[in-house]
């Protein structure tokens, strides 16, 4: 497989349940990132680890926790989600300013996880 | 602090039509990096390009051309006659240098229709 994959591409969860989204980049890259979006609203920033070190957490609320086991894979640890949380939660990866020095990173994203908090 | 605004909620065009989404952003670094991306309805976002705040040449890749402003801090992209394919959210998005940081505008929806 190329790319970034994203797994489940559906997921419908109840407030109580603990799941988790994984994604697997296969380009070599060495910074990655998740992304919510959610309708009408910009693209939010939630995590990024730059060779697997959490350098970016954007006041994400403690029921998300990322966890980045080595530089390919990305997980999204869930638990007692909210309604509100419902969106598409889209990955993404770089190759990362400690490898470029620059802030001119292209990311590839995955196709998108699509979370729905009953 | 840095911000990217996409005023244009959605367009409708008729194929053919020539077609510009604006762009206006916000920093206070004198090096940054601005892009643009594509979301088709399948979710995957595309990369479609990338300036840095040195380049101000316009570009233009075949139906696509930008145009960068410094002076008015913008960086608008055109479709030229625009295809039914065309139809996604196009997103700015704006990174400043030395960070893994990329900030998105909303997103504007463009509907091409036959």
């Amino acid at each position: 497989e190329t790319g970034v994959t994203q797994t489940p591409r559906h997921l419908v969860m109840g407030m109580t349940n603990k799941k988790s989204l994984k994604c697997e980049q296969h380009l070599g890259h060495n910074a990655m990132y998740w992304y919510k979006q959610s309708a009408k609203k910009p693209l939010e920033l939630m995590f990024v680890y730059s060779l697997e070190e959490r350098v970016e957490n954007n006041s994400v609320p403690s029921r998300f926790s990322p966890e980045c086991p080595n530089s390919s894979h990305l997980f999204l640890h869930l638990h007692t989600l909210q309604p509100e949380d419902s969106a598409l939660y889209l990955c993404a990866s770089s190759q990362g300013v400690a490898v470029t020095l620059s802030g001119a990173n292209v990311l590839t994203f995955g196709a998108g996880s699509r979370l729905t908090v009953l | 602090a840095q911000k990217v605004t996409q005023a244009q909620t959605e367009i409708s065009v008729v194929e053919k039509e020539d077609v510009t989404l604006d762009c206006v952003y916000e920093t206070r670094d004198t090096t940054y990096y601005l892009f643009w991306y594509k979301q088709p309805p399948s979710g995957e976002l595309v990369f479609l390009i990338r300036r840095n705040s040195f380049d101000e040449q316009n570009e233009i890749s075949g139906r696509y051309s930008w145009n960068f402003q410094k002076s008015t801090s913008s960086f608008n992209f055109t479709i030229t006659a625009s295809q039914v394919v065309d139809s996604a959210v196009y997103f700015c998005a704006l990174s400043e240098a030395n960070t893994d940081k990329l900030i998105f505008g909303t997103g504007t929806r463009l509907q091409v229709f036959p």
